[in-house]
């Protein structure tokens, strides 16, 4: 079955850097394009970013432009978001996403999720 | 950005009603809109794709209009594990974006 496990939360100072990952199993994820979804306590949900199935194209959030970045590796069955410059604005849940179709075009809808991974950035 | 507003924002209803939720984009996205239900500490499920398709598995009490601008969801009878945040999102174009939600609680 599709499975995705976010891991990398955590505490972290404002001004620092974390590194999120996304471990997928179940199907091919060289086929498949792969989004980060966040969620502020009590709030609504924020898309992040996105990366097309073969890596070749790449789209953020304004509010994560050039601070976040989103990669793949599909021989080990990851998708990373690296935040840097963390803000507690970019305190949330992050979520990351499957896209609805197989080598699709983008943009995409997203089915499959994983659990959520929370990150708080306080001082 | 495309704006996405949905309305209500809360409704109090009781098992058994039909139940719509709206959905207005700042700009025409032809059909390319979908529909989210979560429930409290859990991932978003899909239930509409493309504006107006149910999703595999999602239960056919769900249904989805609209076109342009405007759109709805609607449960045609509300059961108790319907009570639940609802979003619309927009793929037309990125950034991708969500409607603010609208809480279904229980009356």
């Amino acid at each position: 079955q599709v499975q995705l496990v976010e891991a990398g939360g955590g505490v972290v100072q404002p001004g620092r850097s974390l590194r999120l990952s996304c471990v997928v199993s179940g199907f091919t994820l060289s086929s498949y394009g792969m989004h980060w979804v966040r969620q502020a306590p009590g709030k609504g949900l924020e898309w992040v970013a996105v990366i097309s199935y073969d890596g070749s194209n790449k789209y953020y959030a304004d509010s994560v432009k050039g601070r976040f970045s989103i990669s793949r590796d599909n021989s080990k069955n990851t998708v990373d978001l690296q935040m840097n410059l963390l803000r507690p604005e970019d305190t949330a849940v992050y979520y990351c996403a499957r896209d609805l179709w197989e080598e699709g075009a983008h943009p995409l809808l997203f089915d499959y999720w994983g659990q959520g991974t929370l990150i708080t950035v306080s001082s | 950005a495309i704006q996405m507003t949905q309305s209500p924002s809360s409704l109090s209803v009781s098992v058994g009603d039909r139940v719509t939720i709206t959905c207005r984009a700042s700009q025409g996205i032809r059909n390319d809109l979908g529909w989210y239900q979560q429930k409290p500490g859990k991932a978003p499920k899909l239930l509409i794709y493309a504006a107006s398709s149910l999703q595999s598995g999602v239960p056919s009490r769900f249904s989805g209009s609209g076109s342009g601008t405007y759109f709805t969801l609607t449960i045609s009878s509300l059961q108790p594990e319907d009570f639940a945040t609802y979003y619309c999102l927009q793929d037309y174009n990125y950034p991708e974006t969500f409607g603010q939600g609208t809480k279904v609680e229980i009356k």
